[in-house]
């Protein structure tokens, strides 16, 4: 099993050009999640969906959209970037069990650099 | 906004030392998760206490939850040069209906050898 699956690794952008990156996950799970990591600030939710077709808005959506078209799969898009979005990039998934919890499983993230 | 903030933001010890990390949450929950960060990877959980529970171990790791203070501790026991690594809690957000988890700003631990 991969687990969790972010494309590209790293990548840099000039202001206003728009990018895609991409999640996969093979573990059948129904929930995903994106992230954002900046320096001091731990982990803050962009968007996350509890199932395909599904999307819903996180903490800091603004500047982003999203797609969940196939259950494996969780595309985040920056449509014009900006250097405000210069941000280390984390997918995760999850499989809510009954009893509530809901264990998180990471990628290893994509670094974006916003010029 | 931070549904949970850890203390200290940095800890320094020396092998075989115990790490003791604190994080405060601010809304109701039903558990918090500790998850571990190595430089440049993706968080790996750690341990789940729900909110029933007063003391939880997992091999070197002892949480405790005090939810009439909205606090919670992660100690590591007997540390490792490979214990180096960010430490973050974590909450299921009433915001999102419990769907997704709301972490705080880290720890970040460094044991010397």
């Amino acid at each position: 099993n991969a687990g969790v699956t972010q494309t590209p690794k790293f990548r840099v952008l000039k202001t206003g050009q728009s990018m895609t990156l991409l999640c996969a996950q093979d573990m059948n799970h129904e929930y995903m999640y994106w992230y954002r990591q900046d320096p001091g600030m731990g982990l803050r939710l962009i968007h996350y969906s509890v199932g395909e077709g599904t999307t819903a808005k996180g903490e800091v959506p603004d500047g982003y959209n999203v797609s969940r078209l196939k259950k494996q799969n969780f595309l985040l898009g920056l449509e014009s970037a900006a250097p405000s979005q210069t941000s280390v990039y984390f997918c995760a998934s999850s499989y809510p069990r009954v009893s509530g919890a809901n264990v998180l499983t990471f990628g290893a993230g994509s670094r974006l650099t916003v010029l | 906004s931070q549904q949970g903030e850890e203390d200290p933001q940095a800890l320094s010890i020396q092998e075989g030392e115990n790490a003791t990390m604190n994080c405060s949450y601010k809304t109701s929950i039903n558990n918090l998760q500790w998850y571990r960060q190595n430089s440049g990877r993706g968080l790996v959980h750690l341990i789940l206490i729900r909110s029933n529970e007063r003391e939880k171990h997992s091999g070197r790791l002892r949480v405790t939850l005090d939810t009439s203070k909205k606090s919670s501790s992660l100690l590591i026991t007997a540390s490792r040069a490979a214990d180096t690594a960010s430490y973050f809690c974590a909450t299921d957000g009433r915001d999102t209906g419990r769907r997704a988890l709301t972490f705080g700003s880290g720890t970040r631990l460094q044991v010397q050898p």
